[in-house]
């Protein structure tokens, strides 16, 4: 079964302290991604990934940053949180015709 | 640029009654059409794939259809369990992926 992995599930850090929140998928997927979900917007792509080394932006990359070194890996990182991007994570990787496999959310609140 | 707009944006039934949720789309180079569930605080939970217009699938109490426009997720006599937000996403080429804006349905026992 897909499993896809994040930590940690609730965050909560002050403006511009640099973060990661992890991502990790058992089924050796190519493609992964990040979304933020928020109360009247849904939720939006930020980065994805066609496969290791490989990323590229989504709807709302601005004040994110993702890396692909291995396939199993893709961790989202705030370089300098602010305070908009308070908001509800997902990773997920897609899972053939069974859609995409999402994790459990991480809730980020930055203070 | 891709756009899904799902309606209504809530809904409550008591527990028994039929209603069917709507997914309007429009998107350049269709791969496919998602229905998902999402309870709250959790991620989404995959329902359903949808290819093409004329497809049906079905689960339980829920049925998707698609047309070239829209889709359908049909719910018959819900129980409270499917109490969720649903969420429609339609898939264009380079795996993008373009989210409704969901519907929240509360069945009332």
């Amino acid at each position: 079964e897909a499993q896809v992995t994040q930590n940690p599930r609730y965050l909560i850090t002050v403006t511009g302290k640099k973060l990661t929140v992890t991502c990790s998928q058992n089924m050796n997927h190519e493609y992964m991604s990040w979304y933020r979900q928020d109360p009247g917007l849904g939720l939006r792509q930020i980065y994805y990934s066609m496969n290791v080394e490989v990323t590229d932006k989504g709807d709302v990359p601005e004040g994110y940053k993702v890396s692909r070194k291995e396939k199993r890996n893709f961790p989202l990182i705030l370089e300098s949180p602010s305070p908009n991007q308070t908001s509800l994570y997902f990773c997920a990787t897609r899972t053939g015709r069974y859609g995409y496999t999402f994790g459990s959310g991480t809730r980020l609140t930055v203070v | 640029e891709d756009q899904v707009t799902q309606s209504p944006e809530a809904l409550r039934l008591q527990e028994g009654e039929s209603s069917s949720l709507n997914c309007s789309y429009t998107v350049s180079g269709l791969r496919g059409l998602f229905w998902y569930r999402q309870d709250p605080g959790k991620g989404p939970e995959f329902l359903f794939t949808l290819y093409s217009a004329g497809e049906e699938k079905e689960k339980e109490r829920l049925k998707a259809t698609l047309t070239k426009k829209e889709s359908f997720l049909h719910i018959t006599a819900p129980k409270p369990e499917d109490s969720a937000t649903y969420l429609c996403a339609v898939e264009a080429a380079g795996n993008k992926l373009t989210f409704g804006g969901g519907t929240r349905v509360l069945v009332k026992p």
